[in-house]
């Protein structure tokens, strides 16, 4: 099956650090990537979703400026996480589409800010 | 009224049970739907796509019924190792081809 990988997969970091997150598709081209965020024990919930070559399209109540997301090629997205605080601690998983409907996720990075 | 809703459980199994979920979407133009598989701490993964004849696969069965739009995933047999939050995804046909994750399903299946 396709495989989608994260890096990294856990950071800690300081308030008012950023933080850059990888995903990549390893074995297939995805025109489309999407940046999810999960809180413990509440369901993912869709950020963005980068097409590649293009702007990323913003769920609403994220902020684009927080949360710059670029997507340079077919298989690599990165998410980077400006100013982090405390509360911008969560679970941020990427998925990639193939061709199909199907997505791939990464295994996800656990991000703490202190 | 929620996209995509599900019965958040948990439910409670014996080893061996039969346990059935259904997931619910409002949107009628939905065209892809899947049963997604998450455990503790990781991320989703897919179980398996729905289709309208319905799929089975081993002893997980998924249905899709479009008149009342809901969708279903079937375990027989549960397993221990069944034990882990079922998602229900909807892909609209629509452009931007977002898709729709249900807050998932908790089983918990005991020996």
């Amino acid at each position: 099956g396709a495989v989608v990988s994260q890096h990294p997969s856990r950071v800690i970091c300081k308030s008012g650090t950023s933080v850059k997150i990888e995903c990549r598709s390893l074995d297939f081209q995805a025109t489309t990537m999407f940046w999810y965020r999960q809180f413990p024990k509440q369901s993912l919930m869709l950020m963005a979703t980068s097409n590649e070559g293009s702007k990323a399209t913003y769920e609403q109540g994220v902020e684009k400026d927080k949360f710059l997301i670029n997507h340079a090629s077919l298989t690599l997205s990165t998410l980077t996480v400006t100013s982090a605080h405390p509360e911008d601690s969560s679970f941020y998983i990427c998925s990639a589409r193939d061709q199909g409907f199907e997505q791939y996720f990464g295994p996800g990075t656990r991000l703490t800010v202190t | 009224r929620k996209e995509v809703e599900q019965d958040p459980g948990p439910f409670n199994v014996p080893e061996g049970a039969t346990v059935a979920f259904n997931c619910t979407y409002s949107n009628s133009a939905s065209q892809s739907f899947f049963w997604y598989r998450q455990d503790c701490r990781k991320e989703p993964k897919l179980l398996m796509s729905v289709y309208s004849s319905g799929n089975e696969d081993g002893r997980f069965t998924a249905q899709l019924n479009r008149a009342s739009q809901y969708i279903s995933l079937l375990i027989r047999d549960s397993k221990l190792s069944d034990s882990a939050t079922y998602l229900c995804v909807v892909t609209p046909n629509t452009g931007g081809f977002k898709t729709i994750f249900g807050a998932g399903t908790r089983l918990f299946v005991k020996a």
